[in-house]
């Protein structure tokens, strides 16, 4: 089945205490993506990659990393959370080509910084 | 740059009602444009689309859109609403470098 798998689903942690979300696709695609969602704020884009080894700074960055090392997985990094952090998180990916299916999204993880 | 407006946070509507969202856009090209939907506790699925090939786009679920240049808009729109609808849509637009996505409209369908 043609997925992006992202985990874990739920994660509550500590200010300061480094994480990682993870994030997979099974279709091949060129581009990957993550976006927070917040309440009245829709989806904004933290960072995206075009291929590997290939990323570029979102709308809402700071305060995040994401590396491309894989053509499938694109973690995403938090390297010192904090509260304003709290969010639901989504890995998206498509083809290179913006006119075709957009984007696939995962299932969502919804981080909780204390 | 490129942006989606939607008007109207939350829409209400009856069960059997016509159900219209509403979304604008802005872009220096052509754009590409779809609707997504979010079910509770769920990730994004794409609705509909719009590449240009038909102003009319039709989706699953019996969603519609139309491409309106003129009005820079392309609103979403059901003839009947369905309990089922019940969720969170969101507008979206690509074309110069990646997609934007609008803050979301709540559609609630009352009995």
């Amino acid at each position: 089945e043609a997925q992006v798998t992202q985990n874990p689903r739920y994660l509550i942690t500590v200010t300061g205490k480094k994480l990682t979300v993870t994030c997979s696709q099974n279709m091949n695609h060129e581009y990957m993506s993550w976006y927070r969602q917040d309440p009245g704020l829709g989806l904004r884009q933290i960072y995206y990659s075009m291929n590997v080894e290939v990323t570029d700074k979102g709308d809402v960055p700071e305060g995040y990393k994401v590396s491309r090392k894989e053509k499938r997985n694109f973690p995403l990094i938090l390297e010192s959370p904090s509260p304003n952090q709290t969010s639901l998180y989504f890995c998206a990916s498509r083809t290179d080509r913006v006119g075709s299916d957009g984007y696939t999204f995962g299932s969502g993880t919804r981080l909780t910084v204390v | 740059a490129q942006s989606v407006t939607q008007l109207g946070s939350h829409v209400s509507v009856s069960e059997g009602a016509l159900v219209l969202l509403r979304c604008n856009y802005s872009s220096s090209v052509p754009p590409y444009l779809f609707w997504y939907v979010q079910y509770p506790n769920q990730g994004l699925q794409l609705l509909l689309k719009y590449t240009s090939a038909a102003t009319l786009v039709k989706g699953i679920n019996g969603f519609e859109a139309e491409f309106k240049k003129s009005e820079t808009s392309f609103h979403l729109t059901k003839p009947s609403a369905h309990m089922s609808d019940a969720a969170e849509y969101f507008c979206a637009v690509g074309s110069l470098g990646d997609m934007r996505f609008g803050a979301g409209t709540r559609l609630t369908v009352k009995p």
